[in-house]
């Protein structure tokens, strides 16, 4: 079955520390990979994803990953994080094709406080 | 353009009573997913459905089930309610669905609560 590991499951930084959020997936076949942010008190909101090509893919408010195949890895990154950071992380990962169920598997979550 | 709508917000039952929560997608948008959301299991996928037809299905009792209409809004139903049901279930819709790789839009999601 397919799972999806975050390491971490709670961070705390300093502002203008930099991110690194680990996230790793178990599913031999071709992936779609997704990283979802929950804001306090709001709803789940698409930080970035991959489906093909660069595996360097840079997403909204300045965050980026990199899908590492031969690691299995999506691992999240910001350079500089900000207070207004503070949120739930969720590494999400959709099997393509091979009878797969193709529904989204997410991991548990991990969350940032950022300190100001 | 209004995001993913569910109602109602919040709901409190009683072990052994159904319920039926409503979801209303982005417009435009055929694929209507449901998970429930636990502290202990995190998001868990329930069900998709695309074009009125159920496309995938996780690993929850038969106590769970959907449908969707033919405007897209979907409806999860829960018999025979239990204690572990307490969750917060959120819907997710996309246009084409997660075969198609497609991100999804999350709800606000309804809390239910099981006493």
């Amino acid at each position: 079955a397919q799972s999806v590991s975050q390491h971490n499951h709670h961070v705390i930084l300093s502002e203008a520390a930099s991110l690194e959020l680990g996230c790793n997936y178990s599913y031999g076949g071709t992936v779609n990979l997704f990283w979802y942010v929950q804001y306090p008190g709001q709803h789940l909101q698409l930080l970035l994803k991959y489906f093909s090509g660069d595996p360097l893919v840079k997403g909204i408010k300045g965050f980026e990953a990199e899908f590492i195949k031969s690691k299995f890895s999506f691992n999240l990154r910001k350079p500089s994080v900000q207070w207004s950071d503070t949120a739930e992380y969720f590494c999400a990962v959709n099997a393509r094709g091979g009878g797969s169920q193709g529904n989204l598997i997410f991991g548990k979550g991990t969350k940032l406080s950022v300190k100001p | 353009k209004a995001g993913v709508t569910q109602t109602p917000r919040y709901l409190i039952k009683t072990r052994g009573q159904q319920v039926t929560l409503s979801c209303s997608p982005i417009s435009g948008h055929r694929s209507v997913s449901w998970y429930q959301q636990t502290p202990g299991q995190g998001l868990q996928f329930l069900f998709e459905y695309f074009s009125e037809t159920q496309r995938n299905k996780g690993n929850f009792p038969g106590r769970f089930s959907g449908r969707q209409f033919s405007n897209s809004r979907s409806e999860m139903n829960v018999s025979t309610l239990e204690l572990g049901d307490s969750a917060l279930y959120l819907c997710a819709s996309s246009a084409s669905g997660t075969e198609g790789g497609q991100p999804q839009h999350f709800g606000d999601g309804t809390r239910l609560s099981i006493l």
